[in-house]
This record gives C-alpha cells, structure tokens and sequence, in this order.
C-alpha cells in the first residue's frame, strides 16, 4: 500500500516570502505520479502541480515549484511570493502509474500573513 | 469550459432521511470519483466509475451508500437511511482515465441533524 506523510499540519508565511511545503510517500512502484492539491476556505480542491517519478526535471507553475527527490520519496512545494490568495490548506497526493486511485496526505494549513 | 459540477452545495437534513448527491463529470472524461472528506479521516475515495462501471466500492463505508452513474454525464451518491455521522463534505472528481489528473467539484457540505 501507498502511504503519503505530510508532517507539517500548519504552516505560516509573511506575504511576498518563500515557504516550502513538505510531504514524503513509501511506495515500492517505479512509475508514478505525485499532485500538489490547494483548497482555501472556499472548500474547491484545485490542482497546483503534477510531477512524473520518470522525469528528473522538476514540475514548476508561475510561482509554485516542486523539489522531487526520488531516491528519498521526497516531494516537498515551494511557493514563492506569497500572496493573501495562497492561504488555505495544501494535499500532497499519491498516484501509481496505470492506477486511478489517490492516496492522499493529511494536509498542511497554510497562512499567508499580512 | 464548466469544470465538475455538484448539487446541492449544501444539504441539511434530519437522522433517517434519505439523501441524494448528484455529479455532472467535465464532458469527455471517462472516470468518475465520489470522496468524502471530515476532519477526522481526512479525504477517502469511496467508490469511482470508469465508462460508467463501477471499478472499486471498497471505500463505500455500509449497504446504506450506494452510487449510480447512468450515463456519462451524471452521477449520484445515495445515503438511506442518513446518520450523524454522514456529515461531511463530499466531493466529486473526473478525469480522463488512467494516471490523469483528477479534477474535483466544488463539493457537497452535508450536515445530518
């Protein structure tokens, strides 16, 4: 089984600031799929980034970025700048290669702070 | 282009009642995927379709859940009867299938009284 560790529960950040995010999964698969997932207070999940395991490049999306280390299951988020609309809470989310079902970290409570 | 689409946004509802949750999926995906989410368990899958077939229920917590999707535009989550604790948020996803990326509805905020 898939298990994905996120042991950050709450997070804070002074707006404009860098804050990385981290999460870590075990998985004995080779080929896989690792998502950053947002929902703010208004509840919606919203997908951040996606990273392939078969890629060595890391994913990045305007100011988000990922620091995928394969070797340690690492796969943590970097938001840089952060602004007041970043605040909500982030899921690091597992998916195998060929497979349809997430597994899901427990959330980290980001605060982005005036 | 409408994202995933899920009615009501809010339902309040009385112990024994039944409850009906419905999903309209992003036009063109083949897999659709019910969750729930409470701050004690987190998000689990309950049961996902692909081409309208169900694949996995392993998540459907008891007989009283149960899920349709009668075509390739329309889901519901049926709870009957209802109990306290069924409050939670319920999300539906889609995607196009295989290692896509899923893509979730606004979610169903259920509270059984």
């Amino acid at each position: 089984a898939q298990t994905v560790t996120q042991s950050q529960p709450e997070m804070s950040v002074q707006e404009a600031e860098t804050v990385t995010l981290s999460c870590t999964y075990d998985t004995s698969e080779n080929n896989y799929y690792l998502f950053w997932y947002k929902q703010p207070p208004s509840r919606q999940m919203i997908l951040v980034i996606r990273q392939e395991a078969y890629k060595q490049q890391n994913a990045t999306e305007n100011r988000f970025s990922v620091n995928f280390q394969k070797a340690a299951k690492s796969f943590s988020l970097k938001i840089s700048d952060s602004q007041l609309g970043d605040t909500a809470m982030y899921f690091c989310a597992f998916m195998k290669h060929g497979g349809n079902q997430f597994y899901f970290g427990t959330g980290t409570s980001l605060t982005v702070i005036p | 282009d409408a994202g995933v689409i899920q009615s009501p946004r809010h339902e309040v509802t009385e112990m024994g009642q039944e409850v009906t949750l419905r999903c309209k999926p992003i036009s063109g995906h083949n897999s659709l995927f019910w969750y729930r989410q409470t701050m004690m368990r987190g998000l689990e899958l309950l049961i996902y379709f692909n081409n309208n077939v169900p694949i996995d229920d392993s998540g459907m917590p008891e007989d009283r859940f149960s899920a349709k999707m009668p075509n390739a535009s329309f889901s519901t989550l049926k709870i009957q009867p209802s109990e306290p604790r069924d409050s939670a948020v319920y999300f539906c996803a889609s995607s196009l299938g295989g290692s896509d990326t899923q893509y979730f509805g606004p979610g169903t905020r259920l509270t059984v009284l």
